[in-house]
This record gives C-alpha cells, structure tokens and sequence, in this order.
C-alpha cells in the first residue's frame, strides 16, 4: 500500500527565515495531496490541500510544490514567525478513496524570535 | 470555523475495561471518521461511518472495536475490551458529503493510556 515519509522530523529556524518540510509517497496514481498543522492542545487544521494536476500553490505565505516525477510534494514557509511553530503533516489519499488519508510523521517546528 | 470537539482529552484505564471516545462533529456533517496514532509513529485510519453505517475500516479496527452515532448525538468510538497496544491518541474528523477533494476537520484527539 501506499507509503509516506516526511522529512525532516524536527526543524528549527530563526523568525524571517524560510522553513521547507518534504514528503514523498510510493503510489504515482495517489490524486489528493494535503498538508495540516497541529498546534499544542488543538486539532489539525487544514493549511492547503492540492489536487494530482497542480504543481505549485501558494496562499498566505505558504507554498506547496507537487513533483508527480520524482513523487515529492514540499511545503514551504517563507518568512517564518514564531505563531508557526507547530507540528506540519503531509497527507495523502488514494486514488478513488479521498476519504482516507495517509499521513507522514510529522515535523515539529519551532520558529525561534 | 467549525469545530470537532473530543471527549475526554486523556482517559486513562485499567487494560480490559470499556472505554467510550466521544467525538462532537461538526453539525451539518455527514461522513465521520476515527484515526489512531501511537506515540512516535504515524497516524493511521481506523474507520469511516456514513449514514448509521461502518463504510470502510482498516486491519488496525479490530472485533474489540465498534462505532455509533445513535440519532445524531456523539460519534462514538468503544473499545472493549481493551489492551495495552490500544494506548494512544484518537483523532475524530468529520467532513461533508462532496464528490471529490473532502475536507475532514479533525478534533484535538483523545489519549487513552490503558495501564
């Protein structure tokens, strides 16, 4: 079955810096693509999710890339400040069933003042 | 914007007794669902319920496990009896009924600690 992996599992950057967060999966008919951030005590909350026939999106100081190729799809924070520092999972869902989500690790991030 | 509320935050039992795993979706939701992630590891599908019914679960819901949402109050998640490897983080989410591209919102998820 599909299989998702995230890197890195921890990052720390200073506040302005850019903070980039990688997954790659295994199945190259996987259609949907998400990324969630979970802040302590409260739920994952949705950041961006994009569709298998985008390659790159952007909203709020956010961009995602999707490389179908090489089977990677990337976050990055440009301009870091510290009310990011969260823990950022990537998930996806398989072709034909986008009600069940794989998820990466998790990455804690920690936006330094 | 909308929430998922769970209930309790942290459960903790003593390994064979019940336990219930309250989960408030959003209101006009129809599709619900229940994830598990164990410490260190990543968090994994269990189940997904649609109109009274279990629509899909994975190998990690075993016969110990079951899901209701008795005339739209709480879906719930009972584990019964329980055992140690059950100790972990459940998540709830819920999303509308859409054809492609649901969005689920989930809640802050429930630790269970099974001693």
């Amino acid at each position: 079955g599909e299989q998702v992996e995230q890197r890195p599992p921890h990052l720390s950057v200073p506040e302005g810096d850019s903070a980039v967060i990688i997954c790659t999966y295994t199945d190259s008919a996987t259609a949907y693509f998400y990324w969630y951030k979970q802040e302590p005590g409260a739920g994952l909350q949705l950041l961006m999710s994009v569709f298998s026939n985008v390659d790159r999106k952007e909203e709020q100081g956010l961009t995602v890339l999707l490389n179908k190729k090489d089977k990677q799809l990337s976050l990055n924070l440009t301009a870091a400040h510290p009310g990011d520092s969260a823990v950022y999972f990537c998930a996806v869902s398989e072709a034909g069933n986008t009600r069940k989500l794989i998820f990466g690790l998790g990455t804690t991030l920690q936006v330094q003042p | 914007g909308p929430k998922v509320l769970q209930i309790p935050s942290h459960q903790i039992i003593d390994m064979g007794q019940m336990v219930t795993l309250n989960c408030d979706p959003v209101s006009n939701h129809l599709y619900f669902y229940w994830y598990k992630q164990i410490l260190g590891q990543q968090m994994e599908f269990l189940v997904n319920f649609y109109n009274g019914k279990v629509m899909e679960k994975s190998k990690l819901f075993k016969d110990q496990f079951s899901v209701e949402r008795p005339d739209g109050s709480y879906f719930t998640l009972k584990i019964q009896p329980t055992a140690l490897e059950d100790s972990a983080v459940y998540f709830c989410a819920s999303s509308v009924e859409r054809a492609n591209n649901e969005r689920l919102f989930f809640g802050h998820g429930t630790k269970l600690s099974v001693l």
